[in-house]
């Protein structure tokens, strides 16, 4: 079956680094997509990877391996409004996007 | 630029009645998706077109019908609703696939079904 894998919720500190991680099992592979969905809201676009290796993107990076079905989103100097959910997604050979239930991240000043 | 709406952004209906559940997008994108999220869940695709005049089930489809009668429409029904569609409904586009399905997506319309 498909499947995508992440935490339910991570805390952090304003300022500080955070990595979120998720692991994918999807029919052929077209690609990960890394969504932001803050509460009440829509989800928005953050990055697209389909190549190994690391994608930055001012203070977002997304990191993908495809050989392990692993990718993760790291947040650095982190804000009160990057606190939201982190959509993971992955595309199947069918074009169509697998979600994650979300990562709710939670920053604390 | 509107990008995608969607009406109406709140509704409640009692069981077995009927609504139309509309989106608009203005950006001529080709493909368009209606998704439903639940606490817990990752969303989870109903339908989705990918040009005027098609449609195709997505992961959950029962008890929804599409329509894309216009490129910049897409229309999602429920014909009898059950407390068991209550949920968040999205509405999404995108220029098609691969390297083009960044989705878009609208504000969300709230259903309740009592």
């Amino acid at each position: 079956g498909q499947n995508i894998d992440q935490p339910t919720e991570m805390t952090a500190t304003e300022g500080a680094i955070v990595q979120i991680n998720c692991t994918y099992q999807t029919s052929g592979f077209n690609g990960l997509f890394w969504y932001q969905q803050h509460a009440g809201e829509a989800p928005t676009f953050l990055s697209y990877n389909v190549l190994d290796g690391l994608e930055e993107k001012g203070r977002f990076s997304s990191f993908l391996s495809r050989s392990k079905g692993y990718s993760y989103l790291l947040l650095k100097e982190l804000q009160m409004k990057d606190s939201a959910s982190y959509l993971c997604a992955g595309m199947d050979s069918n074009y169509q996007l697998i979600w994650g239930a979300g990562t709710k991240l939670i920053i604390k000043p | 630029n509107a990008g995608v709406t969607q009406t109406p952004k709140f509704r409640v209906l009692k069981t077995g009645q009927s609504m139309t559940l509309l989106c608009a997008q203005d950006m001529n994108h080709e493909y368009m998706y209606w998704y439903r999220q639940d606490p817990g869940m990752g969303l989870r695709l109903i339908h989705y077109s990918v040009g005027e005049g098609t449609t195709a089930k997505g992961e959950v489809p029962d008890g929804y019908n599409v329509s894309r009668l216009k490129k910049q429409n897409f229309l999602l029904g429920l014909e009898s609703a059950a407390p068991s569609q209550t949920s968040v409904y999205f509405c999404a586009s995108s220029k098609g696939s691969g390297d083009y399905n960044e989705q878009f997506f609208g504000p969300g319309t709230r259903l309740t079904v009592l």
